[in-house]
C-alpha cells in the first residue's frame, strides 16, 4: 500500500523559513517523480513543485520560484521542500504526492498524495 | 497559465440520480485532464486520468469524458458516498493548475 507522509508544518513568521519532509513506503521511490501540492481555503489548490525520479528534472509555481527548494533521498525514500523567505500567502496545507507514470514516463499529476501538514505564516 | 473552470460551484442531487460536473480549460490541453474528489478533512482522491481513464478501485459509476477545452465528470448514480468536492487538473502544461471545484450535496 502507497503511504505518504508528511511533517515539519507549524507555524512561522513571514520572511521565515521551514522544512517540510514526506516519508514514503509501500513501492519503490525512486521509481516515481514526486510533487508537492498546496491547498488553501481562498485559492484552492495549487501545484508548488515536481522533481524527477533522480532530482535532476525540477519546476516550481510562479509564486515560490527562487524562496522554496525542492529535494530527494532515494536511499531514505524522502521528499522535501525548504521553504524560506515565507510569506502570509504560503499559508496554507501541503501535501506531498506520488507522480502518476506510465511506461517509464511521470506526469504532473498527483495520483497518491498523503494527509498533509498545515503552515501557518503569521507574526 | 491554463485556467480551469468548474461549472456549477455547487450541485445538489438526490440519491439515484445522474450527476454531471463541467471543467473548461482556456487553452486546449489534449486529454491531459483529471478528475479529484475531496471530503471533508481528507487529502484528494484521483478518480479520472486523461480525461476517461478511471484509477484504481475507483467504482464504475464515475466516468469522465471530454478533450481539448470541455470535460465532464458523470456519476451515473449518486451514492451518499459521493458527497463531496470534485476538482479538474491539467496536467498538458506547467503550471500544472486545478479548476475552483465542484461542491456536490446530497439532497
Amino acid at each position: 500500500e502507497v503511504q505518504l507522509a508528511e511533517s515539519g508544518g507549524g507555524l512561522a513568521q513571514p520572511g521565515g523559513s521551514l522544512r517540510l519532509s514526506c516519508a514514503a513506503s509501500g513501492f519503490t521511490f525512486s521509481s516515481y517523480s514526486m510533487i508537492w501540492v498546496r491547498q488553501t481555503p481562498g485559492k484552492g489548490l495549487e501545484w508548488v513543485s515536481y522533481i524527477g525520479k533522480r532530482g535532476s528534472t525540477i519546476y516550481y509555481a510562479d509564486s515560490v520560484k527562487g524562496r522554496f527548494t525542492i529535494s530527494r533521498d532515494n536511499r531514505k525514500n524522502s521528499l522535501y521542500l525548504q521553504m524560506n523567505r515565507l510569506r502570509d500567502e504560503d499559508t496554507a496545507s501541503y501535501f506531498c504526492a506520488r507522480a502518476y507514470c506510465s511506461n517509464d514516463i511521470c506526469f504532473g499529476l498527483p495520483e497518491f498524495w498523503g494527509q498533509g501538514t498545515l503552515v501557518t505564516v503569521s507574526s | 497559465d491554463t485556467v480551469m473552470t468548474q461549472s456549477p460551484a455547487t450541485l445538489s442531487v438526490s440519491p439515484g440520480e445522474r450527476a454531471a460536473l463541467s471543467c473548461r480549460a482556456s487553452q486546449s490541453v489534449g486529454t491531459t485532464v483529471a478528475w479529484f474528489q475531496q471530503k471533508p478533512g481528507q487529502a484528494p482522491r484521483l478518480l479520472i486520468y486523461r480525461a476517461s481513464n478511471r484509477a484504481t478501485d475507483i467504482p464504475a459509476r464515475f466516468s469522465g469524458s471530454g478533450s481539448g477545452t470541455e470535460f465532464t465528470l458523470t456519476i451515473s448514480s449518486l451514492q451518499s458516498e459521493d458527497s463531496a468536492v470534485y476538482y479538474c487538473q491539467q496536467y498538458d502544461n506547467r503550471p500544472f493548475t486545478f479548476g475552483p471545484g465542484t461542491k456536490v450535496d446530497i439532497k
